[in-house]
């Protein structure tokens, strides 16, 4: 079974700082990971993924996030946060290989932008 | 491109009614998903259609709940009889389909879900 677990359920930073959001994951087999976000009111938006290749994924936003396998985690960063950037983010794992591809989620972690 | 749409955006029913909700996926897309967030826990998988076979249901809670894919476009997810349990927000995704062989993750595409309240 797969299983994501996210570090801190509400983070708080000023705007310009560094936005750092902790992932880890269970995985039995290679995993595919993703990083999404949930503005207020709207549905949720995929930042960036992890399938295969390079560990060090670039996303929208300023967003990325390295595949660390020997430390089974997935942190999300951005050097400079904005206040638009407030929102709930969501780390998750699918299988690879197959043919059903649902996603198990990390309960989420709000991050709050001060001024 | 329109995106994923669900309706309602919010439902508000007793104990004991039904509901329907339902989700129409990006055109084109062969895969759906239903989700679901109960408040204070993580976002769980329901199910999944590949066109309208039900691919995996494993993550329905019980048979109170009923999914439907007709002909492969809209789905719909009845709640009969709705618990006070059921409250949450349902979420659905839909993913294009690269074809047997082709072991590609495609991105799931969520719509903004349907925020159920059971009183």
């Amino acid at each position: 079974a797969q299983s994501v677990t996210q570090l801190g359920s509400h983070v708080s930073v000023s705007e310009g700082a560094l936005v750092l959001l902790r992932c880890n994951y269970s995985s039995s087999v290679p995993p595919y990971l993703f990083w999404y976000v949930q503005y207020p009111n709207q549905g949720l938006q995929l930042l960036l993924k992890y399938t295969t290749g390079a560990t060090l994924v670039k996303g929208i936003n300023g967003f990325e996030a390295e595949f660390k396998k020997s430390e089974t985690s997935f942190h999300l960063t951005k050097p400079s946060a904005h206040m638009s950037d407030a929102a709930e983010y969501f780390c998750a794992v699918s299988r690879s290989g197959g043919s059903n591809y649902k996603l198990t989620f990390g309960k989420g972690t709000l991050l709050t932008v001060n001024p | 491109e329109a995106g994923v749409t669900q309706f309602p955006s919010h439902s508000v029913i007793e104990k004991g009614q039904t509901v329907t909700l339902r989700c129409d996926p990006i055109s084109g897309h062969d895969n759906l998903y239903w989700y679901r967030r109960v408040m204070g826990k993580e976002i769980k998988f329901l199910l999944h259609f590949v066109k309208e076979s039900k691919q995996d249901e494993s993550g329905m809670p019980n048979n109170r709940f009923l999914a439907e894919r007709t002909g492969g476009t809209y789905s719909t997810l009845k709640v009969q009889p709705a618990e006070l349990e059921d409250s949450g927000v349902y979420f659905c995704a839909s993913s294009q389909d690269r074809g047997v062989g082709l072991a590609v993750q495609e991105t799931q595409y969520f719509g903004p879900g349907t925020r159920l309240l059971v009183l």
